[in-house]
């Protein structure tokens, strides 16, 4: 059994630019969750996708947009980065049957 | 709205000691996890509690639903329990639901 796995581990854009973050999920889990954590923050729930589909969303702005794809892997887009976007972006996949949420170990983005 | 609270912020404590870290939780909240994060970044699940107490070798979380509060104990601490310890509110009530985490607690022992 795989665990969640993210890409890139860090990346560094400027203001303005698009960001695509990836996420694949544990072996058998249908649902992932993207977070952000800023430095010295808990994480903040930005959206989750059940089987392809929204599934809920956190209070972040529309640039902040996302997929899940036929094999439950998903993409976090960003766009027209902003300084502030600088965090960690963690995504967890989970299963009707667990609850519980297993994390990817993150993407480290650097908007400058 | 739901909220959850961890105290304290930072913990530091020698090696051998009792460690408790206490969350507390809003209304709405049905299942709390407590996870661990450290440096780097990566996460992992340590527990996930809608009742009673959990134990896993030297750690034990336990939750009062009617007080709405959780802890996590760290017996005989080790150096390499430093970490942030962060623990995190659910609703299952409607589909997966989402985690609402708290700001984490920063734990340090020292040798």
């Amino acid at each position: 059994e795989t665990g969640v796995t993210q890409s890139p581990t860090h990346l560094i854009k400027t203001r303005g630019q698009q960001v695509t973050l990836r996420c694949s999920s544990q072996s058998g889990h249908n649902t992932v969750s993207w977070y952000q954590q800023a430095l010295g923050q808990g994480p903040q729930f930005i959206f989750q996708y059940y089987r392809e589909e929204e599934n809920g969303r956190g209070n972040f702005p529309p640039r902040f947009s996302g997929l899940q794809f036929p094999n439950y892997s998903s993409e976090l887009n960003v766009n027209a980065l902003e300084l502030d976007d600088s965090a960690l972006y963690l995504c967890a996949s989970s299963s009707p049957s667990t609850e519980t949420q297993y994390f990817g170990p993150g993407t480290r983005l650097l908007v400058l | 709205k739901n909220e959850v609270e961890q105290s304290p912020q930072n913990l530091t404590a020698q090696e051998g000691e009792f460690i408790t870290i206490n969350c507390s939780y809003s209304v709405g909240i049905s299942a709390l996890h407590w996870l661990q994060q450290h440096p780097g970044g990566g996460i992992v699940s340590l527990f996930m509690l809608s009742s009673g107490k959990k134990k896993h070798g030297r750690l034990i979380a336990t939750i009062n639903i009617q007080e709405k509060h959780s802890s996590l104990h760290i017996t005989a601490s080790h150096p390499r329990d430093s970490a942030v310890y962060i623990c995190a509110g659910a609703n299952y009530g409607g589909s997966q639901g989402n985690l609402i985490f708290g700001k984490g607690t920063k734990l340090s022992v020292k040798p």
